[in-house]
């Protein structure tokens, strides 16, 4: 599976949009990409995964680029419950998750 | 409906130690796996199992034992436990190939290796 690259940490005001980067210039056609957020030190929660189109669902938007070698998780509304680990992970059906090291996301009162 | 269920939550260990970390999944789901994550850094995928009967190695698989002979239950055996070993350690199911929600995950075994 195509590695990842997340800048290590981000912040974002209380009330604004947070979005968060990642880059995978080396995706495959057949990769998803997956978002994953741990907060403090529970298990990893899943967020949302899309293949070519951008995607939506009632925690966040998933943005691909055109050439999918990069994508942004857009947070609408941020709240302090917001405030974890975000992992983005490309991964073929079938195949393991493995993590990097994430962006840690610190909502901001 | 309980998900993904580790026991026990917290355990510490003298060093050569054996222990067995329990994981169940309710979910029927085809794939399970093991994590550990140290302080400050990601998951690291040490064995996992694409069905009943099947495991594999993953990143760091040295020091773990791994057997799935039941769809639920997917248990991790450390066999004589090390410092190095000390870790929160994460099971999680997942759907195999055509599961879109990716892999639950359980709420983690923190283990202390003195």
């Amino acid at each position: 599976d195509a590695k990842t690259t997340q800048p290590p940490s981000m912040d974002c005001a209380e009330g604004r949009a947070a979005n968060l980067p990642c880059n995978h210039s080396t995706i495959s056609g057949n990769e998803y990409v997956y978002w994953y957020r741990q907060i403090h030190s529970q298990g990893p929660q899943y967020i949302i995964h899309g293949l070519k189109n951008n995607e939506t669902n009632e925690m966040a938007s998933l943005i691909i680029t055109e050439d999918r070698k990069s994508s942004t998780l857009i947070l609408p509304h941020a709240t302090l419950r917001d405030t974890a680990v975000y992992y983005c992970i490309v991964r073929a059906f079938g195949n393991q998750f493995y993590f990097g090291t994430g962006t840690s996301l610190t909502v901001i009162p | 409906n309980a998900g993904v269920t580790q026991t026990p939550k917290f355990q510490v260990l003298k060093t050569g130690q054996s222990m067995t970390l329990q994981c169940a999944q309710d979910m029927n789901h085809e794939y399970m796996s093991w994590y550990r994550q140290d302080p400050g850094m990601g998951l690291r995928l040490i064995h996992y199992s694409v069905g009943a009967g099947i495991t594999d190695q993953g990143e760091v698989p040295n020091g773990y034992n791994v057997s799935r002979s039941t769809t639920e239950d997917f248990p991790l055996r450390l066999l004589s436990a090390a410092p190095s070993q000390t870790s929160v350690y994460f099971c999680a199911s997942s759907l195999g190939v055509g599961g879109s929600r990716g892999a639950f995950f359980g709420q983690g075994t923190r283990l202390t290796v003195v």
